[in-house]
């Protein structure tokens, strides 16, 4: 299964813009790429997804490399609220997991007031 | 109103004893997922099942068993061979379709004493 590599941990100041990065270089032809964000002691919750375009919804925007290799979740201007665990997933829907997924230990995004 | 019920949120059991955790949906979503977390780990896939009287192991199924006889429900039993069972559990929903978002549940805690 094609695994996803996300820093750790990054800050950033409130209001400002955020571009949390994911690489997953051996993404496949159908791989979706999928990203939520999971705040204390609570179930992640969706944010988007895309699979060769950007997409945008009222959450964040999501940018693809052209080689589909990398992604970036863009949060337009971060609030304290957004201050939580985001993962970078990719869906394998067509192997023989089906819609297995696999979660990273994903990015800790801190946001300074 | 609609949504995962995972209960109880927090749950105590004694070092040995199987715990039966439960999971109810009314999305009408065919399927579902149990996840592991650890304290400050990403989600790691226990059990799916994508359709009624059909599931599949995950990453770490061994020390659990899951049952699916109703679309609504499929709980997860925590067996006294699953060596460290204390942990965060999610329960997770996803509707038909290649790219559909998964919706999680509340999460059980579960301890071993």
């Amino acid at each position: 299964d094609a695994k996803t590599t996300q820093p750790n941990s990054m800050e950033s100041n409130e209001e400002e813009p955020v571009h949390l990065p994911c690489n997953h270089s051996t993404i496949s032809g159908t791989d979706y790429i999928h990203w939520y964000r999971q705040l204390p002691s609570q179930g992640p919750e969706y944010v988007i997804h895309g699979l060769t375009s950007n997409v945008n919804n009222r959450m964040a925007s999501l940018a693809i490399a052209e080689d589909r290799k990398s992604s970036t979740l863009i949060l337009h201007r971060a609030t304290l609220r957004d201050a939580a665990v985001y993962y970078c997933i990719l869906r394998d829907v067509a192997g023989t997991g089906g819609f297995k997924t696999i979660f990273g230990a994903g990015t800790r995004l801190f946001v300074k007031a | 109103d609609g949504g995962i019920t995972q209960s109880p949120k927090y749950l105590f059991r004694k070092e040995g004893q199987n715990v039966t955790l439960s999971c109810e949906q009314n999305l009408n979503h065919d399927a579902m997922y149990w996840y592991r977390q650890d304290p400050g780990q990403g989600l790691r896939l226990i059990y799916y099942s994508q359709i009624v009287n059909d599931f599949q192991k995950g990453d770490i199924a061994e020390g659990y068993s899951v049952s699916r006889e109703k679309k609504e429900s499929f709980p997860l039993t925590v067996t006294s061979a699953q060596k460290n069972p204390t942990a965060f559990y999610l329960c997770a929903t996803q509707s038909g379709g290649q790219a559909n978002e998964q919706f999680f549940g509340p999460g059980t805690r579960l301890t071993v004493l």
